[in-house]
């Protein structure tokens, strides 16, 4: 069974500040990994992917991730927090085997708040 | 980029009445639909898997009779909340899936639509 687990319910940080939102995974194969924002009321936005090639993935808005294989983590960092990046990130998972089917998995979830 | 539409994107409905959700790809063809709930300020729970052409996969603990799914065709997945209940009410969020092979190197992409949220009274 695959799992993702996002430790912190909320992250808060002040506009400017960098910020970084943690996400570590368990999968039985190789990972493909995600991190999702979603707004009051919407749906899904991808931010940013890894599917293979380079551990530093860079993503929309100016978000980026880093794949660290040893350490099973995906987290999410910014330079520098823009208040509209306040929305609730996902992190999710999914087994790249078989990856036709594969399912994807989804964190709890983490409510980023950036004040001005 | 690929499109997933959902409609309606709210509708209150009575208890014991039934509500269709309709997710549509617009713009590519998916083998594969998935249909999550989502309760507020939590993730996204996997209800069931849906592929065109046969009976839809439940994730344990959803009730096929209750939420029923049909993928009746390449671009079009329902889901029917049959005698809805106020515990019933959550967002619902249906994603669409490439169809194996469409995509580059063996990853095939997955699209997620708007979310419907209904609220039962």
């Amino acid at each position: 069974a695959q799992s993702v687990a996002q430790p912190e319910d909320q992250v808060n940080v002040a506009e400017g500040n960098p910020l970084t939102v943690k996400c570590t995974y368990s999968v039985s194969g190789n990972p493909y990994l995600f991190w999702y924002v979603q707004y009051p009321n919407r749906g899904l936005q991808v931010l940013l992917k890894y599917i293979t090639g380079d551990n530093l993935v860079k993503g929309s808005y100016g978000f980026e991730a880093e794949f660290n294989k040893s350490q099973t983590s995906f987290h999410l960092k910014k330079p520098s927090a823009l208040v509209s990046d306040s929305a609730l990130y996902f992190c999710a998972v999914r087994d790249n085997r078989n990856s036709g089917y594969s399912t994807l998995t989804f964190g709890k979830g983490t409510m980023l708040l950036v004040s001005p | 980029g690929a499109v997933v539409s959902q409609h309606p994107s709210r509708v209150i409905c009575k208890s014991g009445t039934s509500v269709k959700i309709e997710c549509r790809s617009l713009d590519f063809q998916a083998t594969t639909m998935f249909w999550y709930r989502q309760f507020p300020k939590q993730s996204l729970m996997l209800m069931a898997t849906s592929n065109e052409g046969s009976k839809a996969t439940y994730e344990q603990g959803v009730e096929k009779d209750k939420f029923l799914i049909n993928h009746a065709s390449l671009t079009l997945s329902t889901l029917t909340v049959t005698s809805a209940h106020p515990e019933d009410s959550s967002f619902y969020i249906c994603s669409a899936r490439l169809t194996p092979g469409q995509g580059h190197g063996g990853y095939n992409e997955q699209y997620f639509g708007p979310g419907t949220r209904l609220t039962v009274t």
